[in-house]
């Protein structure tokens, strides 16, 4: 069985702090898919980041950065430098390679303070 | 790029009316999915399609019928809307290829049954 977990409820920082939003998952695939979405107040999920499992560079994008290790079973997320416009419900997904359905995490709620 | 639309954004609804929730979207994407979002219960999935006329339970399938005639629209039925019902109810699809696609979703639809 799948599972993914966000053990941080909410988060909150000030404008300029780094903050690191965590993500542990379970599965006994050996090929499956890890994602990270924000959901802003307006409600829509926004797709950031797909990494495959046989995949583990780090990623950076801005000042977004994805550190994954199936050595613990984590993809956890990094803002630099945060900003107000961060401020959403970030939401952490696996898929396994022969199915269709994605399982969500329950979610962190970012709040950043000016 | 991907574009999930979901007719209704707010819709307020009475206890026994039936209810649908209708879904496209314009990437040729096989599988299309339901979810509702709740406080503390994060994303569940109500129904999956993987091809048109086929369906597949999610995690809480119960009250809820789907319809999916065409491969762009996915729609969701409450046959007779409840209160505990109340809820955000999200979209989404996903091409299934080779290669496992990401998931997109559409604004969501905040649906109250009074």
């Amino acid at each position: 069985a799948q599972k993914v977990t966000q053990a941080q409820t909410e988060i909150s920082v000030v404008e300029k702090e780094d903050v690191t939003l965590d993500c542990v998952y379970e599965t006994r695939d050996t090929t499956y898919y890890l994602f990270w979405y924000k959901q802003p107040p307006s409600g829509e999920l926004v797709f950031l980041i797909r990494r495959n499992s046989f995949d583990e560079q780090n990623e950076i994008s801005g000042r977004y950065s994805w550190n994954f290790q199936k050595s613990t079973s984590s993809f956890n997320f990094t803002i630099t430098a945060s900003q107000v416009v961060d401020s959403a419900v970030y939401f952490c997904a696996l898929s396994e390679n022969y199915g269709q359905n994605f399982v969500f995490g329950p979610g962190t709620r970012l709040s950043v303070l000016p | 790029d991907v574009k999930v639309t979901q007719s209704s954004r707010y819709l307020v609804k009475r206890t026994g009316e039936k209810v649908f929730l209708e879904c496209v979207q314009d990437m040729d994407h096989e599988n299309m999915f339901w979810y509702r979002q709740d406080p503390g219960l994060g994303l569940r999935l109500i129904y999956f399609s993987y091809d048109v006329k086929m369906k597949e339970k999610g995690d809480i399938p119960e009250g809820y019928s789907v319809s999916r005639e065409k491969k762009e629209r996915f729609s969701l039925i409450l046959e007779s809307a409840s209160t505990n019902q109340t809820s955000m109810y999200l979209c989404a699809s996903s091409f299934e290829g080779r290669l496992k696609n990401t998931i997109y979703f559409g604004e969501g639809s905040w649906l109250t049954v009074v």
